[in-house]
């Protein structure tokens, strides 16, 4: 596609439930970013993927969360047994090769958690 | 830790004067740095990216500067337009660490 796919783009789930969100990078692009940017907070860092490569998990805050990237290609992050405090935009990005070159991102995934 | 600052956190001007926008990083070991805006409920655009070899990097009326040894960069916008406003994001990247540290941000108004 022209450029990086999330969806949905709004969720609205009740608390204690599992949902998955879905990325769709860049066709080519190696790295996959995953970000949260909560109320008036700044960009989050969550997960990061590069081709084979182990992913960097250091942002995921809790072991509610998790996500995988199939293929190289498609990524989804769940978040079990949601929370209100996970209430945010879920932002995902990609980029040709990581380091050094240029991050895409896509429009996000509202998700309210009530 | 690398920690990016952006000042102001909101700016006003008046439609067609050129402004400066601020970001400043404390960990100067830094591979690359890019600009970004961001629209009210929207994704982050791609503005700029400036490597940590360059100076400056021009794209229309965008001119970002860079001066890793004193931890800064900026972003002029020339003669601004309503379309201007946004919020501005900086974010850089360090050796060894791939991830993206963001800047809270600059709230940009262009006032008509």
């Amino acid at each position: 596609g022209a450029g990086v796919s999330q969806s949905p783009s709004n969720k609205v789930t009740e608390k204690g439930k599992d949902v998955e969100l879905r990325c769709d990078p860049i066709s080519g692009h190696t790295a996959l970013y995953w970000y949260r940017q909560s109320l008036g907070q700044g960009l989050e860092f969550l997960i990061y993927f590069q081709g084979n490569s182990a992913p960097d998990k250091s942002g995921l805050p809790s072991d509610r969360f998790s996500a995988e990237r199939t293929g190289g290609s498609v990524s989804t992050l769940t978040i079990q047994r949601t929370q209100q405090e996970d209430s945010a935009v879920y932002l995902c990005a990609s980029s040709l090769r990581g380091l050094g070159t240029e991050a895409f991102f896509g429009q996000g995934t509202r998700l309210t958690v009530v | 830790k690398q920690e990016v600052t952006q000042i102001p956190a909101a700016l006003s001007v008046p439609e067609g004067e050129n402004l400066v926008l601020n970001c400043s990083f404390t960990d100067s070991a830094i591979y690359n740095l890019q600009w970004f805006r961001q629209d009210p409920g929207k994704g982050l655009t791609s503005l700029l990216l400036i490597q940590s070899s360059q100076r400056e990097q021009t794209s229309g009326r965008l001119n970002a500067s860079l001066d890793k040894s004193s931890g800064r960069s900026t972003l002029y916008i020339a003669a601004s337009q309503p379309g201007d406003s946004a919020t501005y994001l900086c974010a850089v990247t360090n050796f060894g660490n791939e991830k993206l540290t963001f800047g809270t941000g600059t709230r940009l108004t262009i006032i008509p």
